[in-house]
């Protein structure tokens, strides 16, 4: 079975700082994994996917996460925060052997600090 | 622009009202699935269909039903509405992967805020 656990659900940063969000993930298969991001009143977007071949897979708006094997781990990062990123972000995982059903993290608010 | 199309963005409806929410989609894809999302619950899996006709049982299907007569569309429907039933409802829609793996995942809808009075 697949699960996604979030860490944080809400991490603050300063506008120009750091942005790290943490995903781990479990899958008994290789899985695809992918982080969405949610505006207010909006519906889900993605914001990028790991499916096969490179780990470090880059987004729209300068987020990228890195598919860490060992670690189960897709943490999604961008270097300079920007007041535009505060938003809903999920992570999200399915098995590759049957990439169908996608389970969703519960999420983790992202505010930016003037 | 492809497009997952929710028919409402807000709706008020009475509690024992039956319900529909609407959500059709161009990009001829064979999935599509309801969500519900709640503060501090996530998105959690009402319905979902592989194919026209067909439906699944998703992780919270009670005092829901859903119909898919066309592959393009997929309704939500609330047999008798509930208070507990408000809530954000998200629709969505994939394509089978098979081998275009990077076409592969969910395109959703703005979303339906539902509110039961």
């Amino acid at each position: 079975a697949q699960s996604v656990t979030q860490l944080g659900s809400h991490v603050s940063v300063s506008e120009g700082a750091l942005v790290l969000l943490r995903c781990n993930y479990s899958s008994s298969v290789p899985p695809y994994l992918f982080w969405y991001v949610q505006y207010p009143n909006q519906g889900l977007q993605l914001l990028l996917k790991y499916t096969t071949g490179a780990t470090l897979v880059k987004g729209i708006n300068g987020f990228e996460a890195e598919f860490k094997k060992s670690e189960t781990s897709f943490h999604l990062t961008k270097p300079s925060a920007h007041m535009s990123d505060a938003a809903e972000y999920f992570c999200a995982v399915t098995p590759y052997s049957s990439a169908s059903k996608i389970i969703f993290g519960s999420g983790t608010r992202l505010s930016i600090r003037p | 622009d492809v497009k997952v199309t929710q028919s409402s963005r807000y709706l008020v409806k009475r509690t024992g009202e039956k319900v529909f929410l609407e959500c059709v989609q161009d990009m001829d894809h064979e999935n599509m699935f309801w969500y519900r999302q709640d503060p501090g619950l996530g998105l959690r899996l009402i319905y979902f269909s592989y194919d026209v006709k067909m439906k699944e049982k998703g992780d919270i299907p009670e005092g829901y039903s859903v119909s898919r007569e066309k592959k393009e569309r997929f309704s939500l429907i609330l047999e008798s509405a509930s208070t507990n039933q408000t809530s954000m409802y998200l629709c969505a829609s994939s394509p089978i992967p098979g081998r275009r793996l990077f076409n592969y995942g969910y395109t959703f809808g703005s979303g339906t805020r539902l509110t039961v009075v």
